[in-house]
């Protein structure tokens, strides 16, 4: 079948383990930032977001963290459940700007 | 459905063929946008559309790719004289209104495969 996590970083957590996915950013113009989540064969799935005047937005078992010094962002994910394996991509927009630039996916595995 | 609607699900186009791929947003929705995914990438913008007003088409990469979304609500992606290159999951979203931070639905895609 399809695959969206070929040669990407992989991340294997023991299930009921907590997750924590990491990604740099690289415009500090960027005021909005979006984590997605996409499942083989299917389009990215909005999961949280965060302006860039927060540095932490907490949702149902994930939690955002944005670093803007270092311009760098992260999504916690609480109890890992076999249900979140899938590729994680953050995501910027520019001020102003409906563009949205994908980072570098992260593949989460989820060990029973 | 209630969701974004894309079509065909698969396509294989032989090198120089013209393609058109389709998106049914979501009803009522303002914001369309399409993206190209190469297999182990993530999602590169290609251009988005304010209702039938396309705003920025700065990320079609040559003057192969046409969008166009004559009535604000359905759009077609076509791609002339497809080349081995062009072979990607293409995707559309599209959102609510107008607002930066209004969220997309993303479609599941359509994979173009040109042999």
């Amino acid at each position: 079948g399809e695959s969206v996590g070929l040669h990407l970083p992989t991340l294997s957590v023991q299930e009921g383990d907590n997750s924590i996915i990491n990604c740099a950013y690289s415009n500090s113009a960027s005021d909005y930032f979006i984590w997605y989540k996409q499942e083989s064969g299917k389009g990215p799935q909005f999961i949280i977001d965060i302006r860039s005047n927060m540095d932490k937005r907490q949702g149902q078992r994930v939690t955002v963290l944005l670093n803007k010094t270092v311009k760098h962002l992260s999504l916690q994910i609480a109890a890992t459940q076999p249900g979140d394996s899938a590729v994680y991509f953050c995501a910027e927009r520019p001020g102003g700007y409906q563009k949205v630039t994908f980072g570098i996916g992260t593949k989460l595995q989820v060990i029973p | 459905g209630a969701g974004v609607s894309q079509s065909p699900r698969y396509k294989v186009a032989k090198r120089g063929q013209d393609v058109a791929l389709r998106c049914d947003p979501i009803s009522g929705h303002v914001s369309l946008f399409w993206y190209q995914q190469a297999l182990g990438q993530g999602p590169e913008f290609l251009t988005y559309f304010q209702n039938e007003a396309q705003l920025d088409k700065s990320g079609l990469p040559s003057d192969r790719f046409f969008a166009e979304r004559p009535e604000g609500s359905v759009s077609t992606l076509k791609i002339q004289r497809t080349q081995q290159e062009d072979s990607a999951v293409y995707l559309c979203a599209s959102s609510l209104g107008r607002a930066v931070n209004t969220e997309a639905f993303f479609g599941q895609g359509t994979r173009l495969t040109v042999v």
